[in-house]
């Protein structure tokens, strides 16, 4: 069966520091995807990334990187030099390569950026 | 960017009272979903639909739902008769299949009063 566990259920940071928030994941699949959403308190769903179990290259944009260890099945996300503005709800997810496609979503990690 | 766009954004009803929620997906999607996150919530999945029929349900998705794709736009949530407990944001997703441009709307949230 599919889970994604998220073990922050909120942190809290002063501005410019890094922050990262932890996914850890379980499926039977050998294929799978990976994906990190952020929630800001308007409550869109913003996609960051997704990511295909077969490229376990590490993946940087901007101030965001991403690690990405099956061995460990973590798929960890890293906020580089932190603005108030990261401040939201991010969840990981995971979705399995079947016809249905249905997202898995983790509990979601409360990221609080203070000034 | 194409969008999946959903209507309305904000619903009040009353307990009992049915209420269709709406949803446009991108137009070259052939795979559509509905997600409900109750306030504070993780976000669950309720329901695939592909080739006009629904392909997976949750435990959620209990006979008080329905989808319906009823042209080639609309795809919709109903609920027949809501309960205090369905308040919460309505999230419809669609993709063009392998995961490939898998996209959220904006959601709609719902009140049950």
């Amino acid at each position: 069966a599919q889970k994604v566990t998220q073990a922050q259920t909120e942190i809290s940071v002063v501005e410019k520091e890094d922050v990262t928030l932890d996914c850890v994941y379980e499926t039977r699949d050998t294929t799978y995807y990976l994906f990190w959403y952020k929630q800001p308190p308007s409550g869109e769903l913003v996609f960051l990334i997704r990511r295909n179990s077969f490229d376990e290259q590490n993946e940087i944009s901007g101030r965001y990187s991403w690690n990405f260890q099956k061995s460990t099945s973590s798929f960890n996300f890293t906020i580089t030099a932190s603005q108030v503005v990261d401040s939201a709800v991010y969840f990981c997810a995971l979705s399995e390569a079947d016809r249905d496609d249905k997202i898995i979503f983790g509990k979601g990690t409360r990221l609080h950026i203070l000034p | 960017e194409p969008e999946v766009t959903q209507t309305p954004s904000h619903q009040v009803t009353q307990m009992g009272q049915e209420v269709i929620l709406r949803c446009v997906p991108i137009s070259n999607h052939l795979y559509f979903y509905w997600y409900r996150q109750i306030l504070g919530q993780k976000v669950e999945f309720l329901v695939s639909f592909y080739n006009n029929e629904i392909s997976e349900k949750s435990e959620i998705f209990d006979d008080q739902f329905s989808v319906e794709r009823p042209d080639g736009s609309n795809f919709t949530l109903k609920i027949r008769s809501t309960k205090l407990e369905d308040s919460a944001m309505y999230f419809c997703a669609s993709s063009a299949g392998d995961n490939y441009g898998y996209t959220f709307g904006s959601g709609t949230r719902l009140t049950v009063v």
